[in-house]
């Protein structure tokens, strides 16, 4: 089955790049694939940041819009995503997802990945 | 705040039947599916129930989604201590074009 797995660095400075990628493992997502990344700060709920198309389609959520930017690797067979100008408030579990190949407003997410925590400080 | 509304907290004792409502509006859960996650602690989200109602394999089917016009509940009967989880709700916003979450719901079990 899908399985996903977040790799990046635990600890980025405020104002720099934090920079994820999401490796998809038992599925060749250049069979047609759709995913995303959702995030959650400490002690907080879930948040939408983006989703993408194994075309490079994206939707974005448009709280973050002007500071993510994600793309597809299919010869890795990953995913990546990048958010600009970090501050403190970005700090959380960053998670990957996997969305199943039906139009955006009819899917969900499953699986996750184990996710990742992100902590932005100097 | 998020835009799904769901009761911060619910809680039940074992064998009970519990329900957690979400509430949206009409460019959500009014014109979308509803998707339901469960969040053990200190794990990833796991998707409970897709499509309002539908069940994932594994998923028992103590676990029920229901839709009506611009709100959702999830219902657990025979409550099971290992039920004991965060739960959220989700569905697709089609003036935010992306899926909305609400802002999750801490089950007790007593």
């Amino acid at each position: 089955q899908v399985q996903l797995q977040e790799s990046g660095p635990g600890l980025v400075k405020p104002s720099e790049t934090l920079s994820l990628t999401c490796a998809v493992s038992g599925y060749s997502i250049t069979s047609g694939y759709f995913g995303g990344w959702i995030r959650q700060p400490p002690g907080k709920g879930l948040e939408w940041i983006g989703i993408i198309y194994h075309s490079g389609s994206t939707y974005y959520n448009p709280s973050l819009k002007s500071r993510v930017t994600m793309s597809v690797d299919t010869s890795k067979n990953q995913f990546s995503l990048n958010l600009t100008s970090v501050a403190a408030a970005d700090t959380a579990v960053y998670y990957c997802a996997s969305r199943p190949l039906l139009p955006a407003s009819m899917g969900w997410f499953d699986p996750w990945g184990q996710g990742t925590l992100v902590t932005v400080s100097s | 705040q998020s835009v799904l509304t769901q009761p911060p907290s619910a809680s039940g004792t074992p064998g009970q039947r519990v329900t957690i409502s979400c509430s949206g509006s009409s460019s959500n859960i009014g014109s979308n599916t509803v998707n339901w996650y469960q969040q053990l602690p200190g794990t990833a989200p796991k998707l409970l129930i897709y499509s309002n109602n539908q069940r994932p394999s594994g998923v028992p089917d103590r676990f029920s989604g229901s839709k009506s016009g611009t709100s959702a509940s999830l219902a657990i009967s025979g409550l099971q201590s290992e039920d004991e989880a965060d739960y959220y709700c989700a569905a697709w916003d089609d003036r935010l074009h992306g899926p909305v979450f609400g802002g999750g719901t801490k089950l007790t079990v007593l």
